[in-house]
């Protein structure tokens, strides 16, 4: 079945400064790549996702890249704020089954 | 109007019991899931099901069972509860496809003790 690593677990930046969260995958059949965003207590909730077909994808400060040949996809966040503080999970999904299968989080902290 | 909405929120029982969580969604969605959070916040698929077919992460004791009596319900039920138990339960549902990504539900916290 499909692995997704997830790098860093933990990552401190100050605002306005950018933050890079990195995944991996191993099944080469994936093809759906969303990201999630978790705030204390809360549910994730979808902040962006790529497909294969693409291999970059911008919504306002936040972006993502695709690597297929590589198998690995990364969260950029631009011009952080202390909202953005939160846990972030990367996922990844194939064509053979519909479930997704999740990162193990980024803790993201943006200090004043 | 809550998407996909669970109940209860928070759940405290102890040892032994059996317990259920209930969830439903008013998107249209053909898939529903349940995942299991653990304290260190990893999210473990446990089940996926659409009106054709269950899929059962095989890690998943078979103390845990889904039942689904209509396409907008699927609920979770635990028999014999196990302090290891405890978690933030969360359900979700997506469209029949591959290419969408999911909507959660507000998670259910389940403390055993």
């Amino acid at each position: 079945g499909e692995n997704v690593e997830q790098h860093p677990s933990t990552l401190s930046v100050q605002e306005g400064d950018s933050a890079v969260i990195k995944c991996t995958y191993s099944d080469s059949a994936s093809n759906y790549f969303p990201w999630y965003k978790q705030e204390l207590g809360k549910r994730p909730q979808l902040i962006i996702d790529i497909r294969s077909n693409v291999g970059e994808k911008k919504d306002q400060r936040i972006a993502v890249t695709l690597n297929k040949t590589a198998k690995h996809f990364s969260l950029h966040i631009t011009e952080t704020q202390p909202e953005d503080s939160a846990v972030y999970f990367c996922a990844a999904r194939n064509n053979a089954g519909n479930m997704l299968t999740f990162g193990g989080g980024t803790r993201l902290m943006v200090k004043p | 109007d809550t998407a996909v909405s669970q109940t209860p929120k928070y759940l405290v029982t102890q040892m032994g019991n059996d317990k259920s969580i209930k969830c439903e969604q008013n998107l249209g969605h053909d898939t529903m899931y349940w995942y299991k959070q653990d304290s260190k916040k990893f999210l473990k698929i446990m089940f996926s099901y659409n009106n054709k077919e269950l899929i059962i992460n095989e890690t998943v004791p078979n103390r845990f069972s889904p039942k689904s009596p209509d396409k907008a319900h699927l609920n979770l039920h635990i028999n014999s509860l196990e302090l290891g138990d405890s978690a933030v339960y969360f359900c979700a549902s997506s469209r029949g496809d591959s290419n969408y990504g999911y909507t959660f539900g507000s998670g259910t916290r389940l403390t055993v003790v």
